[in-house]
């Protein structure tokens, strides 16, 4: 098992450019969640699936979409991207249906937007 | 306001000794709390977790303590080895269903030194 796999590892934008981070995972799981991370502010939740073709709105959702067509897929997009998205940005998976219990975490992707 | 709060930001520990790590929450409907684990450059890894019907739960080296009345968790780590030297980040979670909530601290960071 891979686990949950993040691509890419690094990646530096323009302010105003697209671009999707990927995100897989090959545990079946149902419940697939996407997170940044900021100093001093934690990890917040920015989006989340229940399953193929569901998804709703985290914490901090304001400038990225996400669509989940497989179990395996979950990609998030930034439409335009703000200096305010750099981040280190993770992908969770879990065998939940619901938040609130043991999440298995890509590796991450650190994001700077210039 | 901060749900979740590790007010320690960071802890230095002889190897061979115990690390003590402290959680306190304010939210008296948290029924599930998880620790993670973080080394640089990776995602949160799953450490250990309890539910708010049990006071503890061991798992090797660890250790999880629940103290409801004074709403308040630690997590032991006996003996403490320099691999344990992460981030550890403390999280709460409430509610039903795709209500159900995650709230996460903003993390220790543990120094185990030789």
């Amino acid at each position: 098992n891979a686990g949950v796999t993040q691509t890419p590892k690094f990646q530096v934008l323009k302010t105003g450019q697209s671009m999707t981070l990927q995100c897989a995972q090959d545990m079946n799981h149902e419940y697939m969640s996407w997170y940044r991370q900021d100093p001093g502010m934690g990890l917040r939740l920015i989006h989340y699936s229940v399953g193929a073709g569901i998804t709703d709105q985290g914490e901090v959702p304001n400038g990225y979409n996400v669509s989940r067509s497989t179990t395996e897929d979950f990609p998030l997009r930034l439409l335009s991207a703000a200096p305010s998205q750099t981040s280190v940005y993770f992908c969770a998976s879990s065998y939940s249906y619901y938040q609130g219990y043991e999440q298995y975490f890509g590796p991450g992707t650190r994001l700077t937007v210039t | 306001d901060q749900q979740v709060k590790q007010n320690s930001p960071s802890l230095s520990v002889q190897e061979g000794r115990i690390s003590i790590l402290n959680c306190d929450y304010t939210n008296s409907m948290f029924d599930y709390f998880l620790w993670y684990k973080k080394y640089p450059a990776e995602g949160p890894t799953f450490l250990i977790s309890i539910s708010s019907i049990k006071d503890k739960n061991e798992d090797g080296r660890f250790t999880v303590f629940l103290n409801k009345s004074a709403k308040h968790l630690s997590l032991h780590i006996v003996p403490s080895q320099p691999g344990d030297s992460a981030v550890y980040f403390c999280a709460a979670s409430r509610g039903a269903g795709n209500n159900r909530k995650l709230i996460w601290g903003l993390g220790t960071s543990l120094a185990v030194n030789p």
